[in-house]
């Protein structure tokens, strides 16, 4: 079955220091990929996402790069701030599952200090 | 747009209530479906519904049901509540397509005595 393994947290950084998240999943065939983030007391958003393999995700200064040869999606910012204080979650869909199901890691919590 | 919606945001049963969590979308989106958050598992799809009158289920959806009577509404039920079910559901909708972005309500927070 398909599955998204990410690292676990939490994560802790001063503002400014760069932050990498690994994510790597087990698919058949060609999944789509996503990070969603989760700020306090919220639902969950969409970060960025990827449908083909080599393709580069990227919003808010945060970019994620579909690599099918290592089967992974690792998230990246270069200068975290305190407001992207959050948990992230790594998720794939495959492709033709019926009703967009997504597969989800299990989360990180990131928590920058000023 | 008010994009999704969900109500109530917190709720306590006891073991053994009923109780419906409402959900509501108004980007005119086919699919909908309903996810439960545990510490540490991510979301697990509970039930989905790719259009008006279809259902189906996913990979948890043990003590919950599900109808889908309009292309707005997506309820969930909990027949008979037991604290296994304390969770914090989301609702969500998107167009179809496996690439497409899910759009996720703010939650129910359920906490059952």
């Amino acid at each position: 079955g398909n599955s998204v393994t990410q690292m676990e947290g939490p994560v802790t950084l001063s503002e400014e220091a760069f932050l990498t998240i690994n994510c790597t999943y087990t698919a058949t065939g060609y999944p789509s990929l996503f990070w969603y983030v989760q700020y306090p007391g919220e639902g969950l958003q969409l970060l960025l996402k990827a449908t083909k393999a080599d393709d580069k995700g990227s919003n808010k200064g945060f970019e994620a790069t579909y690599r099918k040869e290592t089967t992974s999606f690792h998230l990246e910012k270069g200068s975290v701030q305190v407001s992207d204080s959050a948990v992230y979650f790594c998720a794939l869909s495959a492709p033709d599952n019926a009703g967009n199901m997504l597969t989800f890691g299990g989360g990180t919590r990131l928590m920058v200090k000023p | 747009n008010a994009g999704v919606t969900q109500t109530p945001k917190f709720q306590v049963l006891k073991t053994g209530q009923s109780m419906t969590l409402q959900c509501a979308q108004d980007m005119n989106h086919e699919y909908m479906s309903w996810y439960r958050q545990d510490p540490g598992m991510g979301l697990r799809l509970i039930h989905y519904s790719v259009g008006a009158g279809i259902t189906d289920q996913g990979e948890v959806p043990n003590g919950y049901n599900v109808s889908r009577s309009t292309t707005e509404d997506f309820p969930l039920r909990l027949l008979s509540a037991a604290p296994s079910q304390t969770s914090v559901y989301f609702c969500a909708s998107s167009q179809q397509g496996s690439q497409e972005t899910q759009y996720f309500g703010p939650g129910t927070r359920l906490l059952v005595l």
